[in-house]
């Protein structure tokens, strides 16, 4: 079993729909982060929440931890190909090594 | 700026071979360096990290094992490959001190094993 689950595992998408990625754990982080990867190369921090009931917004992309820190949403409004790629939630209980969801796949297509 | 090499790109090797990945880092000091494997459907595995020169820790046992001989250079070995071994490999690294700090990726390391 994982500590992270996300889900939906893949999601294709028209170009202007919105979508909504989840990460889930029964486990309390005491931080979180998505991360967005393309084919073929390592993964990029999109945001980093440490707070219960954060929200972050990054241009079409708003972010949420939950109110219980075991929860996380990506939100993107007006999908466009370029978003396309895996997203990945990583978590971090307490003083540990952040622990990586197994990701969602996202194709947006044109 | 701070970069993170990681090489080879691509490698492929029979089973019971050596292996050996190499991964710098350019631009800091003392970094975190970790080695991550990341297989379909199961997101990135924590392998090995390292706070410091010659120190290592291991997350899983397994069939690989990790060094530090300098501040920023971190290597991912084996003396005798396994077909499980096959997988894309990812060096990163992180400020130290930073807890809740960006994970900073090389490009992979795509290894198959026949």
């Amino acid at each position: 079993t994982q500590l992270l689950e996300q889900s939906p595992q893949f999601l294709s998408i028209q170009e202007g729909e919105n979508l909504t990625v989840y990460c889930n754990s029964s486990s309390v982080f005491s931080s979180l982060q998505w991360y967005r990867q393309e084919p073929g190369e390592g993964p990029v921090l999109l945001v980093t929440v440490v707070t219960g009931g954060e929200v972050k917004k990054l241009k079409r992309l708003t972010f949420q931890f939950g109110d219980a820190r075991k929860d996380s949403s990506l939100h993107i409004t007006a999908a466009q190909p370029g978003d396309t790629g895996l997203y990945l939630c990583a978590g971090r209980r307490g003083g540990q090594n952040f622990v990586f969801g197994p990701g969602t796949r996202l194709s947006v297509l044109p | 700026s701070q970069t993170i090499h990681q090489w080879p790109a691509t490698l492929v090797q029979p089973v019971g071979s050596p292996l050996s990945l190499e991964c710098t880092v350019e631009g800091t000091s003392n970094p975190n360096l970790y080695w991550y494997r990341q297989a379909a459907g199961r997101g990135l595995q924590l392998l090995f990290y390292s706070v410091g020169i010659g120190q290592i820790s291991s997350e899983v046992p397994q069939n690989l094992s990790a060094s530090r001989p300098q501040d920023r250079q971190f290597i991912l070995s084996s003396k005798k490959l396994l077909l499980s071994d096959s997988g894309f490999y990812l060096c990163a690294w992180r400020r130290t001190g930073r807890n809740t700090g960006e994970l900073f990726f090389g490009e992979g390391s795509r290894l198959t094993v026949l």
